[in-house]
């Protein structure tokens, strides 16, 4: 069955650090896949998406994702935090098809320390 | 560009009666909208699909004569909710896209308290 999977629930990372959101995706086509960001009572705004092409995909806020079809990985990138990234960040597989919609995963809720 | 609206922000009703959330694509015309309710401290979960012009497809479990659904144009869709219960409470939540492989634009997301 198609899924997708953050394994974090919870990071917690230090301001001006790296950071690295994990998802995994299961999915037989050539997935389409997003990153969404939530903020704490509204709604999800795009940082990024991949399609086709550069496996390596650069979003907005400085966030970059990279697709690794070996691993059904689409991981998060930032090399260093700001205190405003903390908020609660969504992967997502399109499914195409028949079925014709986003699912996503249980999303991974980011904080950062001073 | 691709800015979804939803209105109300925030909506407080009795028991009972009915609650109408609107979803617009300010600056695209949207073919499909989706609404989508999220639980505290979950991930979304897709309550109904609608394209213009036609029915909503509702997800397995949703109500349909509970959750209304109208798509009357490209710009606009609405989520009725009748006779509302507290279990209803929630944060709905609508997306729009163009075509099929298009990104999903989201709104800001309705608060939804049934006292």
């Amino acid at each position: 069955a198609q899924s997708v999977t953050q394994p974090d629930i919870h990071i917690t990372v230090s301001e001006g650090a790296s950071l690295e959101l994990r998802c995994n995706y299961s999915y037989g086509a050539t997935p389409y896949l997003f990153w969404y960001v939530q903020s704490p009572g509204q709604g999800l705004q795009l940082l990024l998406k991949y399609f086709s092409g550069d496996t390596l995909v650069q979003g907005i806020k400085g966030f970059e994702a990279e697709f690794k079809r070996s691993q059904s990985s689409f991981n998060l990138r930032k090399p260093s935090v700001h205190w405003s990234d903390a908020a609660e960040y969504f992967c997502a597989v399109y499914l195409g098809g028949a079925t014709n919609k986003l699912i996503f995963g249980t999303g991974t809720l980011l904080a950062v320390q001073p | 560009g691709a800015v979804v609206s939803q209105h109300p922000s925030r909506v407080i009703c009795k028991s009972g009666t009915s609650v109408k959330i609107e979803c617009r694509s300010l600056d695209f015309q949207a073919t499909t909208m989706f609404w989508y309710r999220q639980f505290p401290k979950q991930s979304l979960m897709l309550m109904a699909t609608s394209n213009e012009g036609s029915k909503a497809t509702y997800e397995q479990g949703v109500e349909k004569d509970k959750f209304l659904i109208n798509h009357a144009s490209l710009t606009l869709s609405t989520l009725t909710v009748t006779s509302a219960h507290p279990e209803d409470s929630s944060f709905y939540i609508c997306s729009a896209r163009v075509g099929a492989r298009d990104t999903q634009y989201f709104g800001p997301g309705t608060r939804l308290t049934v006292l």
